[in-house]
Parts: structure tokens; C-alpha cells; sequence
């Protein structure tokens, strides 16, 4: 089985542009969530979703946002980015709610 | 809410020396997880213990959990270089809540 697969795996971007990063899950799982890990704050979740449904958020701007398709397949969108955005932005997903969740590579994010 | 603390922050050992990681959480779960990340990667899932579990084995590993102390240890034992990495627990139905971590050198 693929594991779950995030694109683009590095990105730089300028401040104020806006950037769309995908996960693709691994075929089943129908549980998608995100994190941003930065080495000030650590790992802090984004959003989880589940059957194209968001369940919860983290408390993050309304810049983030994020959703699922009925593939299972997610995007998460940052707009208006900011030098703070820079980061390292984690999916996991999950066959069911509480079950294993198994992480991707990551998409490295630089805002300069 | 919930979150999981791992002590200690940083631990530096020989090859072939085991290591143990804590973890300590706040509030009442369903299960634990403990995840490995190799510098600037992804996590790699470790292991899942439920709440209804007092230990679990996966080859070099052994996690405890003790509801009663809302704790959980990990420990690796035989260590190579190769386990060198930070090591997550997290807690939380969901989502998933982690710590700091725990940044295990293993010197060889």
C-alpha cells in the first residue's frame, strides 16, 4: 500500500502570495488531518477531516484553510503569507477516527 | 486540552545502552501513540496502545501505560545509531495532541 503523499515536498513563496499544498491519503483511510511544526511551537494542528467534513480546528487564522474531496484527497490553502508561515506542514491520515494515523514527508514551506 | 509531555527533552547514549522516554498527559484517553521523526522529516508511526492496555511489544520497543498516573514510557532497547531521531507521544482521541518530544542521540 502507498503511503500518504504530500505535495510539493519544498516551496518558497514571497510574502502576501498564497499557496496550496495537497495530501493524498492512503487508499482507505478517510481520515485526513494537519499540522504545522515549527521549532518554536512544535507540532500544532490545523484541521481534520473526515468524509469531507471538517471535525475541528485548530486556532489558526482564517488564512488557513483547508478541505477534503470525496477521493479522500486534501488541500489546505494559506493565503496572504506571512515570514511566521514558514514551516514544515504535516498530513496525517487515519482509517477511522482513533485508529492509527500515519504521517506523510511533509511540504517544507519558506516564506521570504 | 489534552497534551502529551515527554521527559526527558534531550537524551544522549552509547550504542547497544538502552533508552527510555516518558510521556505524561492530562486528561482521560482512548489510546496513546508514539511516532519517531528523523530530522526535518515526516513522523513515522511507532506504536498505539489502547486505554484498556497496560503494555505492548514491537520488536526493539516496549510501551507502557499507566491510566493511573496518566503516563506512558517508551523504550528502546539494544539502541543503534539509526535510532537517533525525536520521539512524539500523542495523546487525544482527535485530534492528535503532541509534546515536545523527546531528542534521543544514539553515539556509535
Amino acid at each position: 500500500k502507498a503511503g500518504v503523499t504530500q505535495t510539493p515536498r519544498y516551496l518558497i513563496k514571497t510574502r502576501g502570495q498564497q499557496v496550496t499544498l495537497s495530501c493524498s491519503p492512503i487508499s482507505g483511510h478517510r481520515s485526513v488531518s494537519w499540522y504545522q511544526q515549527t521549532p518554536g511551537q512544535g507540532l500544532q494542528f490545523l484541521f481534520e477531516y473526515f468524509s469531507e467534513t471538517q471535525r475541528n480546528k485548530g486556532n489558526f487564522p482564517g488564512r488557513f484553510s483547508g478541505r477534503q474531496f470525496s477521493n479522500s484527497r486534501s488541500e489546505m490553502n494559506v493565503s496572504t503569507l506571512e515570514l511566521g508561515d514558514s514551516a514544515l506542514y504535516l498530513c496525517a491520515s487515519s482509517e477511522n477516527l482513533n485508529t492509527e494515523a500515519f504521517f506523510g514527508q511533509g511540504t517544507r514551506l519558506t516564506v521570504v | 486540552s489534552q497534551q502529551g509531555e515527554e521527559d526527558p527533552q534531550a537524551l544522549s547514549i552509547q550504542e547497544g545502552e538502552n533508552a527510555t522516554m516518558n510521556c505524561s498527559y492530562k486528561t482521560s484517553i482512548n489510546n496513546l501513540q508514539w511516532y519517531r521523526q528523523n530530522s526535518g522529516r515526516g513522523l513515522v508511526h511507532l506504536i498505539l496502545i489502547r486505554s484498556n492496555e497496560r503494555e505492548k511489544h514491537s520488536g526493539r520497543l516496549r510501551v507502557t501505560l499507566d491510566t493511573s498516573k496518566k503516563s506512558s514510557s517508551l523504550l528502546i532497547t539494544a539502541s543503534r545509531a539509526a535510532d537517533t531521531a525525536s520521539y512524539f507521544c500523542a495523546t487525544g482521541n482527535t485530534p492528535l495532541v503532541f509534546g515536545k518530544g523527546t531528542r534521543l542521540s544514539v553515539i556509535a
